[in-house]
């Protein structure tokens, strides 16, 4: 069985500019949750979709979005990119029960310059 | 004051020995996760946690609601244990997505 895939896997960006990264769920699981791991500060979450709907957000601004499509891949959008957003955008992905295991893809190493 | 403490933040063992990292949480949960990552940064999800304990192979976890405290325990450790173990909580059924610690760094040396 497959597991969690992110592309890219690396990226550089300069500030300023837009970035979309893309995750693809194990089969089956509809919840996907993305978090940043910035050097540092440990894993934060993001972004929570379920079922094609966004459930959660973290304390992140507004010029983090993403979507879920009705495959339940998802991609996360950053605009306006800023130094500090270089981090490590990790997916992760579960079947949408309460409590779950997540399963994490091996993640996305963003770097703005 | 983080939601999610981890203790030690680094620890360094010799081969063999028993290892204990701790965490504690100061919300409500309905699960305690355990995670491993890597140095290439990929994250396994050990244990998920409501009550009690759990094992898996030489690793155990422990948890106990009352202290809002979690335990893992690494027996006859290896180098290949050598990671970053993260203690994440899910605090409400609300929320599904996980609140972590920062980390405990294990160095395990042969």
């Amino acid at each position: 069985e497959a597991g969690v895939t992110q592309s890219p896997t690396h990226l550089i960006k300069t500030r300023g500019q837009q970035v979309t990264l893309r995750c693809s769920p194990i089969s089956g699981h509809t919840s996907v949750y993305w978090y940043q791991q910035a050097l540092g500060l440990g894993l934060q979450f993001l972004l929570w979709y379920d079922e094609g709907e966004e459930r959660n957000r973290g304390n992140f601004p507004p010029r983090f979005s993403g979507r879920q499509f009705p495959n339940y891949s998802s991609e996360l959008n950053v605009n306006a990119l800023e130094l500090e957003d270089s981090a490590l955008y990790l997916c992760a992905s579960s079947l949408g029960d309460f409590p779950d295991t997540q399963y994490f893809g091996p993640g996305t190493r963003l770097t703005v310059l | 004051k983080n939601e999610v403490e981890q203790s030690p933040q680094n620890l360094t063992a010799q081969e063999g020995e028993f290892i204990t990292i701790n965490c504690s949480y100061s919300v409500g949960i309905s699960a305690l996760h355990w995670l491993q990552q890597h140095p290439g940064g990929g994250i396994v999800s050990l244990f998920m946690l409501s009550s009690g304990k759990k094992k898996h192979g030489r690793l155990i976890a422990t948890i106990n609601i009352q202290e809002k405290h979690s335990s893992l325990h690494i027996t006859a450790s290896h180098p290949r244990d050598s990671a970053v173990y993260i203690c994440a909580v899910s605090p409400s059924r609300s929320s599904y997505q996980l609140t972590f610690g920062k980390g405990t760094k294990l160095s395990v040396i042969p």
